[in-house]
């Protein structure tokens, strides 16, 4: 697609309760990544899949968070046991293999657990 | 913890004005990176700049980096009332390709 697609772009959910979140990146883009951000915060690094490689998991907080990315397209973060302090505004993004290349990001998640 | 620090936290100026934010980080980079968030939403790149590079200009913005005090800065020049906006600094980890560590960011807003 055009840009980065993420859904929902809003998810409210009871404690407790497990929730997925959907990234669809540009096609073509090797590298996805997964932040979070808190309100007025800046963003959290959680989780990180290139190519075929091992992803880099050292950012995320807790294991009830996994992600997975299928086929090397689309990802899904879930979130298991919702906690109040789960809730964030969750980004996804995406960029072409290489190190000189800029994300570009999805509009987000926002998750409230309430 | 955060590679990226921005500085100020805060940034207020009319209309025309030059609004300069400055970033500091810790380790080695590959490249220095700006982005900018509006309505805390997803963010968009403005600019990279390497690591043996130090100057860069694209529009409005020009980003200067400093190795050697590990510190970057960004100027908009003649800032409009649509510069409104959060602005993030962003590095990677030198040798080999890496995920980016994003700073605070510094909230700018210009006024008519």
């Amino acid at each position: 697609g055009a840009g980065v697609s993420q859904s929902p772009s809003n998810k409210v959910t009871e404690k407790g309760k497990d929730v997925e979140l959907r990234c669809d990146p540009i096609s073509g883009h090797t590298a996805l990544y997964w932040y979070r951000q808190s309100l007025g915060q800046g963003l959290e690094f959680l989780i990180y899949f290139q190519g075929n490689s091992a992803p880099d998991k050292s950012g995320l907080p807790s294991d009830r968070f996994s992600a997975e990315r299928t086929g090397g397209s689309v990802s899904t973060l879930t979130i298991q046991r919702t906690q109040q302090e789960d809730s964030a505004v969750y980004l996804c993004a995406s960029s072409p293999a290489g190190e000189d290349y800029g994300y570009t990001f999805g509009s987000g998640t926002r998750l409230t657990v309430v | 913890s955060q590679q990226g620090e921005e500085d100020p936290q805060a940034l207020s100026i009319q209309e025309g004005e030059n609004a300069t934010m400055n970033c500091s980080y810790k380790t080695s980079i590959n490249n220095l990176q700006w982005y900018r968030q509006n309505s805390g939403r997803g963010l968009v790149h403005l600019i990279l700049i390497r690591s043996n590079e130090r100057e860069k200009h694209s529009g409005r913005l020009r980003v200067t980096l400093d190795t050697s005090k590990k510190s970057s800065s960004l100027l908009i020049t003649a800032s409009r009332a649509a510069d409104t906006a959060s602005y993030f600094c962003a590095t990677d980890g030198i040798g080999g390709y890496n995920k980016l560590i994003f700073g605070a960011g510094t909230r700018l807003a210009v006024h008519p």
